[in-house]
C-alpha cells in the first residue's frame, strides 16, 4: 500500500528532446508528489511538485503530469540538455511532512 | 544560506564497530528526517522528528540503529556493531515547519563496512 513504482530505470535522450518518468503509486492516501534530482556525490535535490487536486504543473521545461484516478504521475523535462543527467526520483507522502516513499530511480543520460 | 550539512562525508569501518553520523540541519528548520540510499533498496526513511514530539522509529532496520536529536537542532545516528548490510549512504534531510512540505537533503555520508 505504500510503494511508489517507477520507470524506466534508465532513459538516454537526444539533447533537445523530451525526457518523460512515470511514477505509479497505491496509497490513495498520498497527498503530496515531489521530483528530486540527485547528480553523483550529491544529495536530492527538490525539483518539482503537485498535489492531487491539480492535473498538471509546469515549472520552466519541467512538467508534472497527475492522474488521480489512475494513481498516476510523470515527469516530462522539455528540450532536454546534456546538464539535465543525472538520477531523478519521484516521491510520495500520505500527510504533508510526512516521510517520503521514493521511486527506485531512473538514471536519464542526455547525449549532446 | 547554509543548506543541510552531514559529517563525515566518508566513513569507512570495520564490521563490528560503532559508527555515529552528524546532521546539521537548516537554521530553524523543525522537521529533520534521516534516509538510507542503497543500490538494492533505493532511499528509504529510517527515522523522523518533528519539534518537541516524539519521533517516528518506524524506518529503523534494526535496534542496532538509533538517532538522537539534540535541542531540536543537530542530530546524531548511531549504528552499533555495524555489519556489512549497512553500507549504503545515510542522508538528512530538514523541513520548515508543520506549514511546509518541502524537505531539503544534506550531501549525505557514504558509510562502508568492510
Amino acid at each position: 500500500q505504500q510503494q511508489v513504482k517507477q520507470s524506466p530505470q534508465s532513459l538516454i535522450v537526444q539533447k533537445g528532446g523530451i525526457s518523460i518518468i512515470n511514477c505509479a503509486y497505491e496509497n490513495t492516501a498520498f497527498d503530496y508528489f515531489p521530483w528530486y534530482q540527485q547528480f553523483p556525490g550529491k544529495g536530492p535535490a527538490l525539483l518539482i511538485a503537485i498535489r492531487p487536486d491539480v492535473s498538471e504543473k509546469k515549472e520552466g521545461r519541467f512538467t508534472i503530469s497527475f492522474n488521480k484516478s489512475a494513481k498516476q504521475f510523470s515527469l516530462h523535462i522539455m528540450d532536454s540538455q546534456p546538464g539535465d543527467s543525472a538520477t531523478y526520483f519521484c516521491a510520495a507522502s500520505w500527510y504533508s511532512g510526512s516521510r517520503l516513499t521514493f521511486g527506485e530511480g531512473t538514471q536519464l543520460t542526455v547525449n549532446p | 544560506g547554509a543548506g543541510v550539512s552531514q559529517s563525515p562525508s566518508n566513513k569507512v569501518t570495520e564490521k563490528g564497530k560503532d559508527v555515529e553520523l552528524r546532521c546539521d540541519p537548516i537554521s530553524g528548520h523543525t522537521a529533520l528526517y534521516w534516509y538510507r540510499q542503497s543500490l538494492g533498496q533505493g532511499l528509504e526513511f529510517l527515522i523522523y522528528f518533528q519539534g518537541n514530539s516524539a519521533p517516528d522509529k518506524s524506518g529503523l532496520p534494526s535496534d542496532r540503529f538509533s538517532a538522537e536529536r539534540t535541542g531540536g537542532s543537530v542530530s546524531t545516528l548511531t549504528i552499533q556493531r555495524t555489519q556489512q548490510e549497512d553500507s549504503a549512504v545515510y542522508l538528512c534531510a530538514s523541513r520548515q515547519d508543520r506549514g511546509s512540505v518541502e524537505q531539503y537533503f544534506g550531501p549525505g555520508t557514504r558509510l562502508t563496512v568492510t
